[in-house]
């Protein structure tokens, strides 16, 4: 069974950088993409980007100008870095998995966690 | 950021069928399959529909979808109490380098 779990700093200030990091447990890590989407509080989801066990990265692009994800294979881990922050950046954010077919279900889900940027 | 536009709302009582639909344009739902996921508050999203009408193993057949021209369509039948929740349509969008992008969700209650 495929576990994701995540995690990383709770509580930022603007201009900030903020880290999160999701570790994948159980079923193959490199024949996948891997996402990050977050969801402000209230609100509706928005695709944050990808990436695959190569390095390979799709951004959503209204953020790619602060989105950076990166890969550790040898630990089957993905990462989110989103740099400057303001409180517009504030949600939980989730880790998932890019399920086979063209259709790129998002199949396993990360627990989710809340980032709060605040002054 | 939301390309694809869903009703904030939907409503029925126990057993009746309620119908969401999805909205998007030639560039996302027009040229790739749609996704549905269900989420309740507090927790994270679960996939309910995929490639337009696929049912992942363990989703009760009364949730069903279908897709027709740059439209989507979610449907519960019989629905039951616990069926209250938002739901999403999603789908990949070609313009640009290509991203994901979802709809503006729904929340189904029950009455």
């Amino acid at each position: 069974q495929v576990q994701l779990q995540q995690w990383g700093a709770g509580l930022l200030k603007p201009s900030e950088t903020l880290s999160l990091t999701c570790a994948v447990y159980g079923g193959s890590f490199s024949g996948y993409y891997w996402s990050w989407i977050r969801q402000p509080p209230g609100k509706g989801l928005e695709w944050i980007g990808e990436v695959n066990h190569s390095g390979n990265t799709n951004y959503n692009p209204s953020l790619k100008s602060r989105v950076t994800i990166s890969v550790d294979t040898s630990k089957n881990q993905l990462s989110l870095k989103l740099s400057s922050v303001t409180v517009a950046d504030t949600a939980v954010f989730y880790c998932a998995r890019v399920g086979v077919g063209a259709a790129r279900p998002l199949d396993y889900w990360g627990q989710g966690t809340l980032v709060t940027v605040s002054s | 950021q939301s390309v694809l536009t869903q009703p904030p709302s939907a409503s029925g009582t126990p057993g009746q069928r309620v119908t969401i639909s999805c909205s998007g344009s030639s560039s996302n739902i027009g040229s790739n399959a749609v996704n549905w996921y269900q989420q309740f508050p507090g927790t994270a999203p679960k996939l309910l529909i995929y490639s337009n009408n696929q049912r992942p193993s363990g989703v009760p057949d009364r949730f069903s979808g279908s897709k027709s021209g740059t439209s989507a369509s979610l449907a519960i039948s019989g629905l039951q109490s616990e069926d209250e929740a938002d739901y999403y349509c999603a789908a990949w969008d070609d313009s640009l380098n290509g991203f994901y992008v979802f709809g503006t969700g729904t929340k189904v209650t029950v009455l």
